[in-house]
């Protein structure tokens, strides 16, 4: 899978917006972008995923830039229980042998202060 | 629904001695993974299972390791003779698909809680 870049850490206020970006300038056609997070003693879990088109859901909102070599997870109100480390990854739709498992960085750790 | 579990939650070894690790997946999920993830870090993938079968187990740092999931429900990561890098979450995963071609880029994994391993 190709590779992604996010900030080591960024912090929120909260009940403020919050924007995490994600560069991926080698990201191939049939790449899609996967958003996970962890929260303190918690496996992952996931947030968001696309291809191409911005993405809605009830967690979170996902912006892909037209040329896809960024994506920005936004979240709309942040709260205590954000806190969290957030990972950007990449799947490819066709993959084969050896790329089935999620491919995890070292994510962006979000702090929210009250 | 009841989510991926695992247990036990924490596990305390002395070095040398053999742990068994057990995961309980999403009922009816094809596919179960294993990751490891050292403080600080990212989880970092062991092995794949699609039912019962052991797909990829690239990860897996050493002939140590040794996972299973004989009737494509239940696993167990088995680590023998454990040394004090072995210590780590080791976490769990399932998921509805299958490694077919096409539409494995929209799969989710969900996670179950971790074993956190100590290895004195």
């Amino acid at each position: 899978d190709a590779k992604t870049t996010q900030p080591n850490s960024m912090e929120s206020n909260e009940e403020e917006p919050v924007h995490l970006p994600c560069n991926h300038s080698t990201i191939s056609g049939t790449d899609y972008i996967h958003w996970y997070r962890q929260l303190p003693s918690q496996g992952p879990e996931y947030v968001i995923h696309g291809l191409t088109s911005n993405v809605n859901n009830r967690m979170a909102s996902l912006a892909i830039a037209e040329d896809r070599k960024s994506s920005t997870l936004i979240l709309h109100r942040a709260t205590l229980r954000d806190a969290a480390v957030y990972y950007c990854i990449l799947r490819d739709a066709y993959s084969g042998a050896g790329s089935y498992q999620l491919t995890f960085g070292k994510g962006t750790k979000l702090s929210v202060i009250p | 629904g009841a989510g991926v579990s695992q247990s036990p939650r924490y596990k305390v070894a002395k070095r040398g001695q053999d742990v068994a690790l057990r995961c309980d997946p999403i009922s009816g999920h094809v596919s179960l993974f294993w990751y490891q993830q050292a403080l600080g870090q990212g989880p970092e993938f062991l092995t794949y299972f699609q039912n019962e079968a052991q797909l990829d187990k690239s990860g897996l740092p050493s002939d140590r390791f040794f996972a299973e999931r004989p009737e494509g429900s239940v696993s167990t990561l088995k680590i023998q003779r454990t040394q004090q890098e072995d210590s780590a979450v080791y976490l769990c995963a399932s998921s509805l698909a299958v490694r077919t071609s096409g539409g494995v880029g929209t799969d989710t994994q969900y996670f179950g809680p971790g074993t956190r391993l100590t290895v004195l």
